[in-house]
């Protein structure tokens, strides 16, 4: 069965640097694009990034274009977030979720399976 | 800057139907936009129901289904259950960037 776990949340000051990962199985990594999607406390939804199968495309919502990369390494079947320049306003859970549509360009497959979240608290 | 819009909240009787919505500052939604929806209960993670307007996941119940209605995505709950309550969201693709709606609260009384 598909498992998404991430790792490397935590506390950081404002300003600071963090890089999530996540650690995919039960699927062909190299053959499907992934999203991180992140929530504020008590908020909704919110797209951040998209990474084509290959790692070659790669979309951004406009805020956090220019602070935070997206990543992968399809030998280690692993998914990366880093995020620089962190604001208050970053504070989330990020989740890491697989496009549903085999190699497909870019992000219109959706998101079929979600990891469970990793916690990123950005606070003096 | 792109906003999607979703019903804040709304309220359905057990056995009952509902429409939820989902629209656009562009301009009306199409298949194009290769809407998606999600279902949240409190303190879980997102849980997919619909891709590319109307086709549903192997685990997504029969009473929900997708569709266009007047120019916005939709996303019907027919024969609705207790364990239905939950918030609702919907994700749009805009040539690259994609974008969720502000959830819907559905309850469940």
């Amino acid at each position: 069965q598909v498992q998404l776990v991430e790792s490397g949340g935590g506390v950081v000051q404002p300003g600071g640097s963090l890089r999530l990962s996540c650690a995919a199985s039960g699927f062909t990594f190299s053959s499907y694009g992934m999203h991180w999607v992140r929530q504020a406390p008590g908020k909704g939804l919110e797209w951040v990034a998209f990474i084509r199968y290959d790692g070659s495309n790669k979309y951004y919502a406009d805020f956090v274009k220019g602070r935070f990369t997206i990543s992968r390494d399809n030998s280690k079947n692993t998914l990366y977030l880093q995020m620089n320049s962190l604001r208050a306003e970053d504070t989330a859970v990020y989740y890491c979720a697989k496009d549903g549509l085999r190699l497909a360009a870019a992000g219109y497959g959706g998101v079929d399976y979600w990891g469970q979240g990793t916690l990123v608290t950005v606070s003096s | 800057q792109t906003v999607v819009t979703q019903e804040p909240s709304l309220t359905v009787s057990p056995g009952g139907t509902v429409t939820l919505t989902c629209a656009s500052s562009t301009g009306a939604v199409t298949s194009g936009y290769y809407p998606n929806w999600f279902q949240q209960k409190p303190g879980q993670a997102p849980r997919a129901l619909i891709y590319s307007t109307s086709n549903k996941h192997s685990w997504t119940p029969a009473r929900f289904s997708g569709s266009l209605l007047g120019g916005k995505a939709a996303l019907t709950l027919s024969g609705v259950q207790p364990e239905d309550e939950a918030e609702y969201y919907c994700l749009l693709y805009y040539g690259g960037a994609l974008i969720f709606g502000g959830g819907t609260k559905l309850t469940v009384l």
